[in-house]
């Protein structure tokens, strides 16, 4: 069964703040790893990551994917409250299309 | 990019009543899937709905307690059945952006509330 783990659960941090959130992964059949950022009812996508090592990047949001590690990490720099937010990681499941998503991290960042 | 419209937004329901949520995609797509978020919690797949065939349901959800239509390629309902208080969620329907990546679009989702 895959499996899909985020860390920290939570984190409140100030504005200004850079933050490193986690995910690891045991699937089979990897194809692609995927964030979401979800704040109010419905998550939206963030970054869609299948290679090692390439980092993706939009404004102050990054993220990179290490194949041998089974991990990904999403930083956000200069982090503002409008980031407050839970992130979720997420991998899609290649022969049934569904996908596995982990607990998430509520950032809750003060002014 | 598809464009999915999900009602009721939200609702407050009675224990023991049924809840029906519909999910119209604006793009015909083969599979749709209904997630639930309970307080605190991150997404669990319901079942996956696929049009002309049974939904195929994940462990521990039956389709007594959450029958699903799928009657073409564009549309798609869940019904919460007898609900209780351990059904207030959020619940979502989504569909692929892109199969190849598994990239998920979803709706703006259905919070309800069982009192």
């Amino acid at each position: 069964e895959d499996k899909v783990v985020q860390s920290p659960l939570s984190l409140v941090v100030h504005e200004g703040d850079t933050v490193t959130l986690n995910c690891s992964y045991e699937v089979t059949n990897f194809r692609s790893l995927l964030w979401y950022k979800q704040e109010k009812k419905a998550p939206t996508f963030l970054f869609m990551l299948t290679s090692s090592g390439i980092e993706k990047k939009s404004g102050r949001l990054s993220s990179i994917l290490d194949k041998k590690e089974l991990s990904s990490i999403l930083n956000i720099t200069a982090t503002q409250t409008g980031d407050s937010a839970i992130y979720l990681c997420a991998v899609p499941n290649t022969n049934a299309g569904k996908s596995t998503f982990g607990d998430g991290t509520t950032l809750t960042v003060k002014p | 990019s598809a464009v999915i419209s999900q009602k009721p937004s939200r609702d407050i329901c009675q224990r023991g009543t049924s809840l029906t949520i519909q999910c119209q995609v604006d793009s015909q797509v083969t599979m749709m899937f209904w997630y639930r978020q309970q307080p605190g919690q991150s997404l669990t797949l319901i079942a996956t709905a696929n049009q002309g065939s049974e939904a195929t349901y994940e462990s521990g959800f039956v389709i007594d307690k959450f029958p699903i239509s799928r009657p073409n390629l564009t549309f798609s309902t869940l019904t919460v059945s007898n609900m209780s208080p351990e059904d207030s969620s959020i619940y979502l329907c989504s569909v692929h952006r892109d199969m190849g990546t598994g990239e998920l679009f979803f709706g703006e989702g259905s919070r309800l509330t069982v009192l």
